[in-house]
């Protein structure tokens, strides 16, 4: 079965360092999601892809995150600098435009001490 | 805004009962509604994805309506067994596909 892959699975940083979460989207999904979950939050939208091109990125704190997808099997999701409260789960899906629903990743865990 | 609400938060059942998750949302102009599974420190798994043309879907024993007119989608889950037992959500997609708005999830214990 096609899946969506992210790297690291874990990651443990010290407040103040950058973080990189990497997602590989299923070949030829045009349409990639981060999402981030907490036990408080439950599941928020940080930003999402179409076609490469960033549609909404508005749950993400502008300040310390960012998120491209340089080619169409890359998205990266960026921290700089991390702080405990960032401390949870990522997770990115993609999907394709039309019937289909979307494929989450198995996330990254991060936790920043 | 789409609220996704699911009842109950939690439900603990004896193996082999049929049991009834419950998703309501706000807005009924939907494009389609999935119902996820999640286990403990893993990822998502999708389980049934409704169009919102469709009234129902089924897979093995997990059976997914959708009245879109209420608003209201239940996950049927027949004979259920433990290892049923994780967090199910249920997440809708709006016509305008921007975003997928989760519900906060029913989390089940099915005890043998």
């Amino acid at each position: 079965d096609a899946r969506v892959t992210q790297t690291p699975r874990h990651k443990v940083t010290e407040m103040g360092q950058e973080v990189t979460m990497r997602c590989q989207p299923i070949l030829g999904h045009n349409t990639v999601f981060w999402y981030r979950q907490t036990m408080m939050q439950g599941l928020e939208l940080l930003a999402y892809f179409r076609n490469r091109a960033p549609l909404d990125d508005s749950g993400m704190p502008k300040d310390r995150f960012s998120a491209e997808m340089p080619d169409a099997t890359l998205a990266t999701l960026k921290i700089q600098p991390s702080e405990p409260r960032d401390s949870a789960v990522y997770f990115c899906a993609s999907g394709f435009i039309g019937t289909d629903g979307y494929t989450f990743g198995s996330g990254t865990r991060l936790t920043v001490v | 805004k789409q609220e996704v609400t699911q009842i109950p938060a939690a439900l603990s059942v004896p193996e082999g009962e049929n049991l009834v998750l419950n998703c309501s949302f706000t807005d009924s102009a939907i494009y389609n509604l999935q119902w996820f599974r999640q286990d403990p420190g893993k990822g998502l798994t999708s389980l049934l994805l409704i169009q919102s043309s469709q009234r129902e879907q089924t897979s093995g024993r997990l059976n997914a309506s959708l009245d879109k007119s209420s608003g209201r989608s239940t996950l049927y889950i027949a004979a259920s067994q433990p290892g049923d037992s994780a967090t199910y959500l249920c997440a809708v997609r709006p016509g305008d596909f921007n975003k997928f708005y989760f519900g906060s999830g029913t989390k089940l214990n099915v005890k043998p």
